[in-house]
């Protein structure tokens, strides 16, 4: 069983461009949560979503960054207009269930870098 | 809201010595609580989790840890550190209510000596 597949695991972007993070949940998983890892700093929560549902945002800066988990495909993380305060590692997990004490699954991050 | 501390950013340790990584959460209700350990340039790996039952969890590669509700502490725990467990140790939790988001301590990167 694959796990959780996260590309590109290295974006460069210049200031003002846009960057689009894909995540594919591990098989059978309709449960989808993203995570920024700032430098030195442990996980932060973004958003989670089930399919074509955002659930809860409540991580999200309020401008720029978006997140959709649609029916077919990959979730998808949207940064537009990156400024190099976004520099960091994003995360995606997956959980088969949303009760509280399942396990999230993990991928390998992207590593986004705002020159 | 819910908030976990973990105590020493970097601890070291020698080869063969007690590794001993601490967390201690903040939570009006019981837990859930997780311990994940991030290799260089790697996603997290669940080493070992506790929901309800046995407060002493054993988990992967010799690690366990023990919940204690009266020191709302959940302290990571291996009798003989390895060279491989250097890595960085997270501590996080989840509890009932309107999130099922994981909230993460900082973090311990873990050091072993030869």
């Amino acid at each position: 069983n694959a796990g959780v597949m996260q590309n590109p695991r290295h974006l460069v972007r210049r200031r003002g461009q846009e960057a689009r993070l894909r995540c594919s949940p591990m098989k059978g998983h309709s449960h989808v949560y993203w995570y920024r890892q700032l430098p030195e700093e442990g996980l932060k929560f973004m958003v989670y979503l089930q399919k074509e549902n955002i659930i809860d945002e409540s991580g999200m800066p309020k401008e720029r960054f978006s997140a959709e988990f649609p029916k077919e495909g990959p979730s998808i993380l949207r940064i537009q207009q990156v400024v190099r305060g976004d520099s960091a590692a994003y995360f995606c997990a997956s959980s088969p269930t949303a009760a509280y004490q399942e396990t999230q699954y993990f991928g390998p991050g992207t590593r986004l870098l705002v020159l | 809201a819910q908030s976990v501390t973990q105590l020493g950013s970097h601890v070291s340790v020698s080869e063969g010595a007690l590794v001993l990584l601490r967390c201690n959460y903040s939570s009006s209700v019981p837990p859930y609580l997780f311990w994940y350990v991030q290799y260089p340039n790697q996603g997290l790996q669940l080493l070992l989790k506790y929901t309800t039952g046995a407060t002493l969890v054993k988990g992967i590669n010799g690690f366990e840890a023990e919940f204690k509700k009266s020191e709302t502490s959940f302290h990571l725990t291996k009798p003989s550190a390895h060279m491989s467990d250097a890595a960085e140790y997270f501590c996080a939790v989840s509890k009932s209510g309107s999130a099922r988001q994981l909230t993460f301590g900082s973090g311990t990167q873990l050091t072993v000596l030869p």
